[in-house]
């Protein structure tokens, strides 16, 4: 079975700049989470959906990040325009629902110049 | 509110020694407990979760924690370190936060290097 997608893996762009990450869950999940992992820090909730509905959305920064889940499979998480403290890891997860354990993708590492 | 410690952010074993990895947590309630591996360029991996069940818990690769509500720890411990068991682990708690939603939080990282 395959795991978490994640793509890119790597992403190095100038500040001001417009930045995109896909991730395509576990099958049969219907539970999705963007996380943010800082250098050094534990991974910090940014957003959690069921299905195409975000449940929870109280740690994104909604003034410059945006995050979608079209028919409740693939998401995307935006940030528009990067700042140099958007460098970090973005992580995201799924599972059968909100309480089952989830499983992580590997990552995409932003480095914002 | 609840939280998580992990105490020391760096620990160092030798291969074949024992490995402890300390997590104290905050809680008002009984807790869901977590600990998670994350090796190098990888995403986290469920090494074991209490969940008020048994208060001694075994997990994959031969760690176990145990939970004790007097101490408010979950440590994590091996009997005996192997070089795979190099990576980042992190403690976590399942809270409730402010808009009544179930999350986790994650402690800081203890990064573990086994000596040959």
């Amino acid at each position: 079975e395959a795991g978490v997608v994640q793509s890119p893996r790597y992403k190095i762009i100038e500040k001001k700049q417009p930045v995109a990450f896909w991730c395509n869950p576990i099958s049969g999940h219907n539970t999705l989470y963007w996380y943010l992992q800082n250098l050094g820090q534990g991974p910090e909730l940014l957003i959690r959906y069921e299905n195409e509905e975000a449940v929870d959305d109280s740690q994104l920064p909604k003034d410059r990040f945006s995050a979608e889940r079209l028919k409740g499979v693939d998401s995307t998480l935006k940030i528009q325009p990067a700042e140099l403290g958007d460098s970090a890891v973005y992580l995201c997860a799924s599972s059968l629902y909100s309480q089952a354990e989830q499983y992580f993708g590997p990552g995409t590492r932003l480095t914002v110049t | 509110a609840q939280s998580v410690t992990q105490l020391g952010s760096h620990v160092s074993v030798s291969e074949g020694a024992l490995v402890l990895l300390r997590c104290n947590y905050s809680s008002s309630v009984p807790p869901y407990l977590f600990w998670y591996v994350q090796y190098p360029n990888q995403g986290l991996q469920l090494l074991l979760k209490y969940t008020s069940a048994a208060t001694l818990v075994k997990g994959i690769n031969g760690f176990e924690a145990e939970f004790k509500k007097s101490e408010t720890s979950f440590h994590l411990t091996k009997p005996s370190a192997h070089m795979s068991d190099a990576a980042e682990y992190f403690c976590a708690v399942r809270l409730i936060s402010n808009f009544g939603n179930e999350k986790l939080t994650f402690g800081t990282g203890t990064r573990l290097t086994i000596i040959p």
